[in-house]
């Protein structure tokens, strides 16, 4: 598959900071997803791009789909200690290119009260 | 909860043990998959089954033996594994794939197998 390039690798923040993070890739996609991994637990879902362009938000987080949809960032608003954890993103093309998923390596994010 | 359960959630096994891990999905979905995490490397996906059958075999070594008896289980049978197999052994499962439509391909996580090699 394709291996994306995330960044950074990891942030280690005070409570109340904004946080920003992004995934490129050297292939196009036509969908990006946000994922976040607590330890001793599998990732979960935050946000799903489906259109070049495209904005999304989930409470304090927010994603956009870039527009030569080789990229996509998050940000996370006002940081809490609960956000700590590594973030994915993950990008796939369409159907005839099967079902896999491509995963960034991940960023950690440590957030101190 | 995801709606993807796996059991157990942690393994110790040697070398010459044989063992299985499960995951089991109670989303409906018809397609599963099974991924490797190991420290500092992207996830690597290592089975895809579709309606029960396997699409996808990403040069697995053969040490690591699926099986999907229906839509809603997943088996990993693991014979002979080596310390380097150890890591989070992770399944997921996705909605049925319609014919012609955007595949969404939204995959849902169980919590993991954490499994160690000795």
């Amino acid at each position: 598959g394709q291996q994306l390039n995330q960044s950074p690798q990891s942030m280690f923040i005070q409570e109340g900071e904004d946080v920003s993070m992004n995934c490129t890739s050297s292939s196009i996609f036509n969908t990006w997803l946000w994922y976040k991994q607590e330890p001793g637990e599998g990732p979960v879902l935050l946000i799903a791009l489906y259109k070049a362009g495209e904005l999304t938000s989930n409470g304090r987080l927010t994603a956009q789909f870039g527009i030569t949809r080789k990229d996509s960032f998050l940000n996370i608003s006002a940081s809490i200690p609960s956000d700590v954890g590594i973030y994915f993103c993950a990008g796939h093309f369409n159907s005839n290119s099967g079902y896999a998923l491509n995963f960034g390596k991940g960023t950690s994010l440590l957030v101190t009260p | 909860e995801t709606g993807v359960t796996q059991t157990p959630r942690h393994l110790v096994m040697g070398m010459t043990n044989k063992k299985s891990l499960k995951c089991e999905q109670h989303l409906g979905h018809n397609a599963m998959y099974w991924y490797k995490q190991s420290a500092k490397k992207p996830l690597e996906l290592m089975f895809v089954y579709n309606f029960k059958e396997q699409t996808e075999n990403n040069s697995v070594p053969s040490r690591f033996s699926p099986e999907c008896p229906n839509s809603s289980h997943l088996f990993l049978h693991l014979h002979t594994l080596q310390p380097e197999d150890s890591a989070l052994y992770l399944c997921a499962s996705s909605p049925r794939q319609l014919a012609g439509g955007l595949n969404k391909n939204i995959q849902y996580f169980g919590a993991g197998t954490r499994l160690s090699v000795l």
